[in-house]
């Protein structure tokens, strides 16, 4: 597609279920990366891909947290047992490549809200 | 730790009124730098960006930006606003030893009152 989608736009989930956040990058970028904005907050990177694998996991701020990425397209970022800290706007953005000069194309993002 | 700041958290600006949005880093190392803004309801778009060259960086809608090395800034500036212009504005920084990673600077929220 011409732009980076996110699904759901919205999800409101109780405490303690899991959820699956989605990402289908633009066509043909090999790098993906999701960020995290919680309220009032700055973005805070959470993890990146380079095709299909994922060098730098070091922005999941825990085990509860996991993600996938499956022929060089679709990402999905898991959250089990939601806490309410977990609260924020999910962002997902491609590139071409991961050289510095590739610009991102950032997605609308996922609200999460749990309850 | 490598970080970008942005000390500026809300600003209030009649139009026409020019502005002048702070952002700085910590890091020795080079950097490429990035302006972001997110405007009510829309997805997060790049304003402008400076990866070498000339300091003085002009983007979209009248923004520019200037790379002063020895002050670590990036301050984003725009002679006279519109009521448009409200939104969120973001500074990032790409850290020459973290890949293409963006670390982001906490945002700025700018109101511009008709």
């Amino acid at each position: 597609g011409a732009g980076v989608s996110q699904s759901p736009s919205n999800k409101v989930t109780e405490k303690g279920k899991d959820v699956e956040l989605r990402c289908d990058p633009i066509s043909g970028h090999t790098a993906l990366y999701w960020y995290r904005q919680r309220l009032g907050q700055g973005l805070e990177f959470l993890i990146y891909f380079q095709g299909n694998s994922a060098p730098d996991k070091s922005g999941l701020p825990s085990d509860r947290f996991s993600a996938e990425r499956t022929g060089e397209s679709v990402s999905t970022l898991t959250i089990q047992r939601t806490q309410q800290e977990d609260s924020a706007v999910y962002l997902c953005a491609s590139s071409l490549f991961t050289g510095w000069d590739y610009g991102y194309t950032f997605g609308s993002g996922t609200r999460l809200t749990v309850v | 730790a490598q970080s970008v700041s942005q000390h500026n958290h809300h600003v209030i600006l009649s139009e026409a009124a020019s502005l002048e949005l702070g952002c700085n880093y910590s890091y020795g190392g080079t950097v490429n730098l990035f302006w972001y803004v997110q405007y009510p309801g829309q997805h997060l778009q790049l304003l402008l960006k400076y990866f070498s060259g000339d300091p003085l960086v002009k983007g979209i809608k009248g923004f520019e930006a200037e790379f002063i090395k020895s002050k670590f800034s990036f301050n984003l500036r725009k002679p006279s606003v519109q009521w448009s212009d409200t939104a969120e504005y973001f500074c990032a920084v790409i850290f020459n030893n973290a890949g293409n990673m963006l670390t982001f600077g906490g945002g700025t929220r700018l109101m511009v009152k008709p």
